[in-house]
């Protein structure tokens, strides 16, 4: 089952403005990663942002986590058309022997930027 | 270094066949994931395996397997093949069996069943 859900699944803007895009889940988390995919290619670990935190950046990425409201936002600054792809957000949480097992990935959302 | 790579790339199988993909994880990495990826969606977790241990399955039947060698290098293997598992298995590798590491993926195996 899909514990993230992007929202929204498809955004087109033009090239130089920002991208937005939101993560909501449904249990609590150990940490939170965001994937870039070019055309059903292999997923590009963009970021990863753990539980205690609520802000990190990358470059031109930035990405807030609220675990009371268990959702995340990845912004992308000054948007260039080499970041058309689609964006996923994974969730990883402790199971019962203290250890996480695995990746839960949202649906994703597909970033269209217009030259 | 090299990332993670997996063989091969493209695989085309006709129902009820046998199907055996490959993954190398980065260099130091003891924690080998599979993923299955169907076209629109997220990828869905199948296996973690880590010090050639199965650490974790996702909800896939039987006909699913997998192994770690002792290089760390992996094998997913999928018998009686059906249409429904066309997809792109990814596989990713990660340093540690707890997840606060970043996980690394491979360009992933597109297999199409006809």
């Amino acid at each position: 089952s899909q514990q993230g859900e992007e929202d929204p699944q498809a955004l087109s803007i033009q090239e130089g403005e920002n991208a937005t895009m939101n993560c909501s889940y449904k249990t609590s988390i150990n940490n939170l990663q965001w994937y870039r995919q070019n055309s059903g290619r292999g997923l590009v670990h963009l970021i990863l942002i753990r539980s205690n935190e609520r802000e990190k950046h990358s470059g031109r990425l930035r990405v807030t986590l609220d675990t009371s409201k268990k959702s995340s936002s990845l912004l992308i600054t000054a948007s260039r058309a080499a970041d058309t792809a689609s964006y996923f957000c994974a969730t990883s949480r402790r199971g019962s022997s203290g250890s996480a097992r695995q990746l839960t990935f949202g649906s994703g959302t597909q970033l269209t930027v217009l030259p | 270094d090299a990332g993670v790579t997996q063989s091969p790339t493209h695989l085309i199988k006709t129902r009820g066949q046998h199907v055996t993909l490959r993954c190398s994880p980065i260099s130091g990495h003891k924690s080998v994931s599979w993923y299955q990826q169907v076209l629109g969606q997220g990828p869905q977790f199948i296996f973690q395996y880590y010090e050639k241990e199965e650490r974790g399955r996702g909800n896939f039947p039987d006909r699913f397997s997998a192994r770690q060698f002792p290089n760390y290098s992996s094998e997913l293997n999928v018998n009686a093949l059906l249409l429904g598992d066309s997809a792109l298995y990814l596989c990713a590798s990660s340093l540690a069996l707890l997840m606060g590491s970043e996980a690394f993926f491979g360009q992933g195996t597109r297999l199409t069943v006809v």
